[in-house]
């Protein structure tokens, strides 16, 4: 069991370009959550899969910004028309959830440090 | 909503004091907190993890403690070494809810 790991771990890109992000959750976790992290703040949430199914979707930050899970497995974030703001650190966690009502512990993975110049 | 306050923001003290940092929560319906650890750069470590039902937890030179009624939780280091200075986060997961709040974090510096 290597982690949740997540690529790239840096990126810089110009603004008005579409970004992707991808997450690889620990093998057998069930849920993979996103977050975003700015300059001395602490982590915000913004979605959340169990397996493939999207659970909550309504704190992303706004219709430029959409995540999947095809297969319950990996999970990608995308930002569309990126803008300075979107500057940030994105944050993947995973967790096993016995039951649907269960809450569990997040482990994280390193993060994707984004740039908009 | 939920609100979770971290002090202090920073701190700093010399190598082998102990250490106390603070968390309070605005909403007591809390199913566990959880007190996180990050390096510069990084991603989070999680260092303990103290559900609702319980008191306090301790891993090592650490001990976290939960007072649910009060909103309260404290992080406790023990004899603090140069390798714990990172940023420690607080984070609360709500009764109902998969996610956590996070505080800003309080940044510490231990020095030789």
């Amino acid at each position: 069991d290597t982690g949740v790991s997540q690529d790239p771990r840096h990126k810089i890109t110009k603004r008005g370009q579409n970004v992707t992000f991808r997450c690889d959750p620990i093998s057998e976790h069930n849920r993979l959550y996103w977050y975003r992290q700015t300059l001395g703040q602490g982590p915000e949430f913004l979605t959340y899969f169990q397996n493939e199914a999207q659970l909550e979707k309504s704190r992303l930050l706004s219709d430029r910004f959409s995540a999947e899970r095809p297969k319950g497995s990996f999970s990608t974030l995308e930002i569309q028309r990126t803008e300075q703001g979107d500057s940030a650190m994105y944050l993947c966690a995973s967790s096993l959830a016995l039951s649907v009502n269960t809450q569990e512990t997040q482990y994280f993975g390193p993060g994707t440090r984004l740039l908009v110049l | 909503k939920q609100e979770v306050t971290q002090i202090p923001a920073a701190l700093s003290v010399p190598e082998g004091e102990n250490l106390v940092l603070n968390c309070s929560f605005t909403d007591s319906a809390i199913y566990n907190l959880q007190w996180f650890r990050q390096d510069p750069g990084k991603g989070l470590t999680s260092l303990l993890l103290i559900q609702s039902s319980q008191r306090e937890q301790t891993s090592g030179r650490l001990n976290a403690s939960l007072d649910k009624s009060s909103g309260r939780s404290t992080l406790y280091i023990a004899a603090s070494q140069p390798g714990d200075s990172a940023t420690y986060l607080c984070a609360v997961m709500n009764s109902g809810y998969s996610t956590l709040t996070f505080g800003k974090g309080t940044m510490l510096l231990v020095s030789p």
